[in-house]
């Protein structure tokens, strides 16, 4: 089974440019987050999706949007980068099964404005 | 506001040893999740368990325990035998469902051979 894949793996863009970065989630799972991780503000929760709607969303100005297609596959979206926006971004997909729940990462997108 | 707190950023331990990683959590929630990841050295974060507030039984996975205690608001995390590969920083959570998911710090575990 593969895993949930994040293209591009690695990015540089210019302040003010826009960045859209990529998430398919495992076969099935219906669910995906975002979250952006810094040395400075460490690990902080962007988004997550659940059959295309948004179903939470954290504190991040609205620069920061994102979607979910039909096929579960996710994108989200950065305008006007600031160099604050460099960070590792993470992707997950989870699927439940009664109470329980888990969680498969991808291996990130590095985003690095200059 | 929910609020979660790592109070050890690093610990070392000699391989063998046991090691808990502490984990307290603040939320005015009634229903909330909470959640341990692993992320070693290749930087990819791994999901190791979520718990619903409504169920405290302690969960034991191999090597791995988890004791959560309501009363405490505390969520402990304890590796027996520890060995070189558990290396790697922690992070607990508090949040998920329809609640935006709030991190610790992360506590950064080193085991030593």
């Amino acid at each position: 089974k593969a895993g949930v894949t994040q293209t591009p793996r690695y990015l540089i863009k210019t302040r003010g440019q826009q960045v859209t970065l990529s998430c398919s989630p495992i076969s099935g799972h219906r669910s995906v987050s975002w979250y952006q991780q810094t040395p400075g503000q460490g690990l902080q929760f962007l988004f997550e999706y659940f059959s295309e709607t948004q179903r939470n969303k954290g504190n991040f100005p609205g620069r920061f949007s994102g979607r979910q297609f039909s096929n579960s596959r996710s994108e989200m979206n950065v305008s006007t980068l600031e160099l604050g926006d460099s960070a590792l971004y993470l992707c997950a997909s989870s699927l439940s099964s009664g109470s329980r729940e888990t969680q498969y990462f991808g291996p990130g997108t590095r985003l690095l404005v200059l | 506001a929910q609020k979660v707190t790592q109070a050890q950023t690093e610990i070392s331990v000699v391989e063998k040893e046991d090691v808990t990683l502490d984990c307290v959590y603040e939320t005015r929630d009634t229903t909330y999740y909470l959640f341990w990841y692993k992320q070693p050295p290749s930087g990819e974060l791994v999901f190791l368990i979520r718990r619903n507030s409504f169920d405290e039984q302690n969960e034991i996975s191999g090597r791995y325990s988890w004791n959560f205690q309501k009363s405490t608001s505390s969520f402990n995390f304890t590796i027996t035998a520890s060995q070189v590969v558990d290396s790697a920083v922690y992070f607990c959570a508090l949040g998920g469902g329809y609640q935006k998911v709030t991190f610790g710090i992360g506590t950064k575990l080193q085991v030593i051979p």
